[in-house]
């Protein structure tokens, strides 16, 4: 399967804990976007890189929220200090150019107590 | 600021009947649009999309689309409605950046066909 994926698929966790999500692209793709759905919405764009750079992030981005993308290839979304707001469905996007279309994974579901 | 609106939050429609799924947008400049389909604890999967061109889009699983520059609207559409179409369905417009690109999405419509 060479389509994006993502790991781990669901968590759980404590209010306080710090979580860390990983994505991995389609091989060719040198960006990669995350994105935040919440129930009833559609998803919202939370930062993006081209190769290893991260060029933007939404405001949605609190500072309790870090990305990285070591070397250009897989990237890690950590968020610390979670909050039961934080729960949500987080989907990562890879995509070869701007003006290509953005591929999907299936997303990690988090769930904080 | 882009936009897009998705004015029904779940359209029913029986199996073998066509099968519409309302989206409008608010742009500055071309429009870019997309149709991604997400099933249940699944991602969106990318079913077509219009950048420039002929106003009707056909995309995968039979679905296609209409893009009215007049109206702003770029409705999904499928002949005959399947069972295993039954998803949520999300029209979202690309916005361009300073070299870079995000997708602003609308909230979504349930699809839900019955037998």
């Amino acid at each position: 399967d060479t389509g994006v994926s993502q790991n781990p698929r669901h968590k759980i966790t404590k209010r306080g804990q710090n979580v860390t999500f990983r994505c991995d692209p389609i091989s060719e793709h040198n960006r990669l976007y995350w994105y935040r759905q919440t129930l009833g919405q559609g998803p919202e764009f939370l930062t993006y890189f081209q190769n290893e750079a991260q060029l933007e992030k939404s405001r949605l981005l609190s500072d309790r929220f870090s990305a990285e993308r070591p070397k250009g290839s897989f990237s890690t979304l950590e968020i610390q200090r979670t909050e039961q707001g934080d729960s949500a469905m987080y989907l990562c996007a890879s995509s070869p150019s701007p003006e290509e279309t953005q591929y999907f994974g299936p997303g990690t579901r988090l769930l904080v107590l | 600021a882009q936009s897009v609106a998705q004015p029904e939050d779940q359209v029913n429609v029986a199996e073998g009947n066509p099968l519409t799924v309302k989206c409008t947008y608010s742009v500055s400049g071309n429009p870019y649009l997309f149709w991604y389909v997400q099933y249940p604890n699944r991602g969106l999967q990318f079913l077509l999309k219009y950048i420039t061109g002929d106003n009707l889009v056909k995309g995968s699983y039979g679905f296609e689309a209409e893009f009215n520059k007049s109206q702003t609207s770029f409705h999904l559409k499928k002949p005959s409605a399947l069972v295993s179409d039954s998803a949520l369905y999300f029209c979202a417009v690309r916005v361009m950046n300073s070299g870079y690109s995000t997708l602003t999405f609308g909230k979504g419509t349930m699809l839900l066909v019955s037998p």
